[in-house]
């Protein structure tokens, strides 16, 4: 397997500008996080889905952002209008619930979004 | 492995030592913790992981101690090498939590020395 996939690997853009990332999960994998990475603040969980649904988005900033999973193996992370302070170093994760209690994410290798 | 914001704590020691990394925890009803390893510009990488249910897990070169008294997590590295050097966070989930979510640490920069 080629592990979890995420498009981009690098992105910059220009304050205002609407961001997509994209990732790609394990096959098989019923769960799917996002989430953010920055030196003030460390990984903070932004959403997570499982089978394709949003379970908790608590830690999604504001509504400029949003997320969807339309199918199992595609997820997107969408930043309209995108702000010099979401630069940060995003990561998909995905694991294999299935009722397992308790479940290994395995991480992508992020997208490092720079916003000028 | 607690913040101290800007930054990360950070552990020096020489190649072929034994490196311990800690971390506390604050919430007694975790039961499940993870060690992950972050080279630089990849994503976190799964060590090793423990529940709560034991206070020692051994794996290759590496050994997770969980005080569950102190909420106090460990990572042994023995015969640390260079290719050990990365930020290791450790992770927990929450008893009667969502299923699959996990707190993360802010991490603990280990640097080997050749």
């Amino acid at each position: 397997d080629a592990g979890v996939i995420q498009s981009p690997r690098h992105e910059v853009t220009e304050m205002g500008q609407e961001v997509t990332l994209r990732c790609k999960p394990i096959s098989g994998h019923d769960y799917l996080f996002w989430y953010r990475q920055t030196m003030m603040r460390g990984l903070e969980l932004l959403i997570y889905f499982n089978n394709n649904v949003p379970i908790d988005d608590s830690g999604m900033p504001e509504d400029r952002f949003s997320a969807k999973m339309p199918n199992a193996s595609f997820s997107t992370l969408k930043i309209q209008p995108s702000e010099p302070r979401d630069s940060a170093v995003y990561f998909c994760a995905s694991s294999f619930g299935q009722g397992r209690r308790y479940n290994e994410q395995f991480f992508g290798p992020g997208t490092r979004l720079t916003v000028l | 492995g607690e913040s101290v914001g800007l930054h990360l704590p950070t552990l020096s020691v020489q190649e072929g030592d034994n490196s311990i990394i800690n971390c506390a925890y604050s919430n007694s009803a975790s039961d499940y913790f993870i060690w992950y390893k972050q080279e630089s510009g990849k994503g976190p990488q799964f060590i090793i992981d423990i529940r709560s249910n034991m206070d020692k897990r051994q794996g290759q070169r590496v050994t997770v101690l969980l005080n569950k008294t102190v909420k106090h997590l460990s990572l042994q590295i023995a015969a640390t090498q260079p290719g050990d050097s990365a930020v290791y966070f450790c992770a927990e989930n929450v008893y009667g939590g969502s299923q699959g979510n996990l707190i993360f640490g802010k991490g603990t920069k280990l640097s080997v020395k050749p």
